[in-house]
């Protein structure tokens, strides 16, 4: 089974909609990072939580960690179109430390309609 | 700084051919590391680097082989490609703070091979 799970595996929202996408882990949490990839692109980093309870925000993408529940969820507010792309979370699984060897789900696909 | 940089960008090879996928970074990063992006599989580590002429496997090294001489490279060779192995690679680098310091990963642009 997946040891990272993200839902949806894909949205369509209009634009200025708020949303929200979760990502579950079926182990112990010691880092989480959130990448946004452009199709045919690299992925570009957008934040990372350690600790529970944590919670970070630029401009209008806030994410947060809940290590009891072994889960994050990012919330954007009043989407725009330059929002769409694919979302990807990715943990380090591996007792912290381990920021080169991530373990990632499979991605949600964010498609913003003007 | 140019970041991570991977070549080349687009590659399409052969049943049995060998090949070499670049990649390189100018951060003076300890860790690198290579993964796999395939359709509704998500990214999946190949192999990984803690330091030059340390290397070492991750989920699905089978097929590929990699070595560290230097801090700035880290080559993935196919020694005799399989249309299975048809993917988008993606290489990255990080900076080691410490145990339990965690900082993100950087990632190159990606290379797409087709293998048929």
């Amino acid at each position: 089974s997946q040891e990272l799970e993200q839902s949806p595996q894909s949205l369509i929202v209009q634009e200025g909609k708020n949303l929200t996408i979760n990502c579950t882990s079926s182990k112990t949490l010691y880092g989480l990072y959130w990448y946004k990839q452009k199709y045919g692109e690299g992925l570009i980093f957008l934040m990372m939580l350690q600790k529970g309870g944590e919670e970070k925000s630029h401009e209008k993408i806030t994410a947060k960690l809940d290590e009891k529940k072994q889960q994050s969820s990012l919330h954007i507010t009043a989407s725009q179109p330059s929002h769409a792309g694919i979302y990807l979370c990715g943990a380090d699984l591996n007792s912290g430390g381990s920021n080169y060897k991530l373990t990632f789900g499979k991605g949600t696909l964010l498609t913003v309609n003007p | 700084n140019a970041g991570v940089t991977q070549t080349p960008k687009f590659q399409v090879l052969k049943t049995g051919q060998s090949m070499t996928l670049q990649c390189a970074q100018d951060m003076n990063h300890e860790y690198m590391s290579w993964y796999r992006q395939d359709p509704g599989m998500g990214l999946r580590l190949i192999h990984y680097s803690v330091g030059a002429g340390i290397t070492d496997q991750g989920e699905v090294p089978n097929g590929y082989n990699v070595s560290r001489s230097t801090t700035e490279d880290f080559p993935l060779r196919l020694l005799s490609a399989a249309p299975s192995q048809t993917s988008v690679y993606f290489c990255a680098s990080s900076y080691s703070a410490g145990t339990g310091i965690p900082y993100e990963q950087y990632f190159g642009p990606g290379t797409r091979l087709t293998v048929t």
